[in-house]
């Protein structure tokens, strides 16, 4: 069965500094991944996607990420963090097969000390 | 502006009353999908559907049910029958053509049953 892990339920980093959320998906095909941002009682907004190509991906807000078939993960990176960037993210595989629809990880808090 | 809505934000209900959320697209997307989204648990799909008059299960769907009419609009209703139905339900649309399968969300409905 298809699934998605986001190791992290919440991380702390200061304004600033660096930021990297995990992700590891299991799913036989090739993936299409996703991640997405939600800012509290919110949609959800779409950082970036992976459907082949290039392994580093750019996304919107100085986001980026990189696919690793052999770990089979899609970690999301940004080199300083704003105040702004606190909110929640959600890494996502598409299952092309049922619909394209989404599996989603359970997400991680992202937390930005001042 | 082109996007998803979905109203009203916030529903109130009695237990054993059925209720129904309502989505609209005006993307000219093909296909929509109906998420639940639990906290700690990411976002389920109850629905989605590719087509006009068209529609399939996802992976909760006992006691929720959906219609789709029309190409802009998929409507979800929570029945009686949903034994745990406050959560927050998120629609989505994406378009099936030239290979674009990322997923566009509307603000979502907070329903609460009491």
């Amino acid at each position: 069965a298809q699934s998605v892990t986001q190791p992290d339920i919440h991380i702390t980093v200061s304004e600033g500094a660096s930021l990297e959320l995990r992700c590891n998906y299991s799913y036989g095909a090739t993936p299409y991944l996703f991640w997405y941002v939600q800012s509290p009682g919110q949609g959800l907004q779409l950082l970036l996607k992976y459907f082949s190509g290039d392994t580093l991906v750019q996304g919107i807000k100085g986001f980026e990420a990189e696919f690793k078939r052999s770990q089979s993960s899609f970690n999301l990176r940004k080199p300083s963090v704003h105040w702004s960037d606190a909110a929640e993210y959600f890494c996502a595989v598409g299952i092309l097969e049922y619909g394209n629809k989404l599996v989603f990880g359970a997400g991680t808090i992202l937390r930005v000390k001042s | 502006d082109g996007g998803i809505t979905q109203s009203p934000k916030y529903l109130f209900r009695k237990e054993g009353q059925n209720v129904t959320l309502s989505c609209e697209q005006n993307l000219n997307h093909d296909a929509m999908y109906w998420y639940r989204q639990d906290p700690g648990q990411g976002l389920r799909l109850i629905y989605y559907s590719q087509i006009v008059n068209d529609f399939q299960k996802g992976d909760i769907a006992e006691g929720y049910s959906v219609s789709r009419e029309k190409k802009e609009s998929f409507p979800l209703t929570v029945t009686s029958a949903q034994k745990n139905p406050t959560a927050f339900y998120l629609c989505a649309s994406t378009s099936q053509a030239g290979g674009s399968y990322e997923q566009y969300f509307g603000p979502g409905t907070r329903l609460t049953v009491t």
